[in-house]
């Protein structure tokens, strides 16, 4: 089993539609990283949170982290918002290392 | 302020082949990182290193190799290179935060196509 796991893996929507992206993790972690990655190839880093929930613009992140689930929203998506999602944990055991999930392949229809 | 640049975008290489992709960032962050993108696999880890002078070894290091001659520049190479390394390739940087706390955004350059036949 994975380390980190998305749902979905794809995910077509109308625009206009609210967009759920969830990320799960089995170990315990000190952060938290949402990143998007646009057909072009480049990765932005969207969020990084380690409790709570945060947001800008149109996105939210929130994360329970005794569930060990985080939550990608967006809000109103618009096609520009076609790109691949990528969650990403740091562990608490102090290494470098963060351990990415495959991604969320999100296509917003105009 | 450019961030963190990759060069080269696109290259092949036939198999046995050597070569070295620079990175480089000006926003003097301590950390530096080369990460690897493979189909159907998350980012994995080739090198890192957190700070100039200092370098370590990720998930994916074997065939790899990096120097952190300077605080802005990251260099990986490859010494011989295998169709198995035909991969996107991605630099990042960080800022460190509080000792013991390293939890900072990341920042990525565009990537770096790489075939090797």
């Amino acid at each position: 089993k994975n380390e980190v796991e998305q749902s979905p893996q794809n995910l077509t929507a109308q625009e206009g539609e609210f967009i759920t992206i969830n990320c799960s993790y089995s170990v315990g972690i000190s952060a938290l990283h949402w990143l998007q990655q646009h057909p072009g190839g480049g990765i932005v880093s969207l969020f990084m949170l380690s409790s709570g929930k945060k947001k800008h613009g149109r996105l939210i992140a929130t994360i329970n982290i005794q569930e060990k689930h985080s939550s990608l929203h967006i809000t109103a998506s618009h096609p520009r918002d076609s790109a691949v999602y990528i969650c990403a944990v740091r562990s608490n055991f102090g290494n470098e290392k963060l351990t990415f999930g495959t991604g969320t392949r999100l296509t917003i229809i105009p | 302020n450019a961030g963190v640049t990759q060069t080269p975008k696109f290259r092949v290489l036939k198999t046995g082949q050597s070569m070295t992709l620079l990175c480089a960032q000006d926003m003097n962050h301590e950390y530096m990182y080369w990460y690897r993108q493979d189909p159907g696999m998350g980012l994995r880890l080739i090198h890192y290193s957190v700070g100039e002078g200092t370098t370590a070894k990720g998930e994916v290091p074997d065939g790899y190799n990096v120097s952190r001659l300077k605080k802005q520049n990251f260099l990986l190479g490859l010494e011989s290179a295998a169709p198995s390394q035909t991969s996107v390739y991605f630099c990042a940087s960080s800022y460190t935060g509080p000792p013991g706390r390293h939890n900072s955004p990341l920042h990525f350059g565009n990537g770096t196509r790489l075939t090797v036949t």
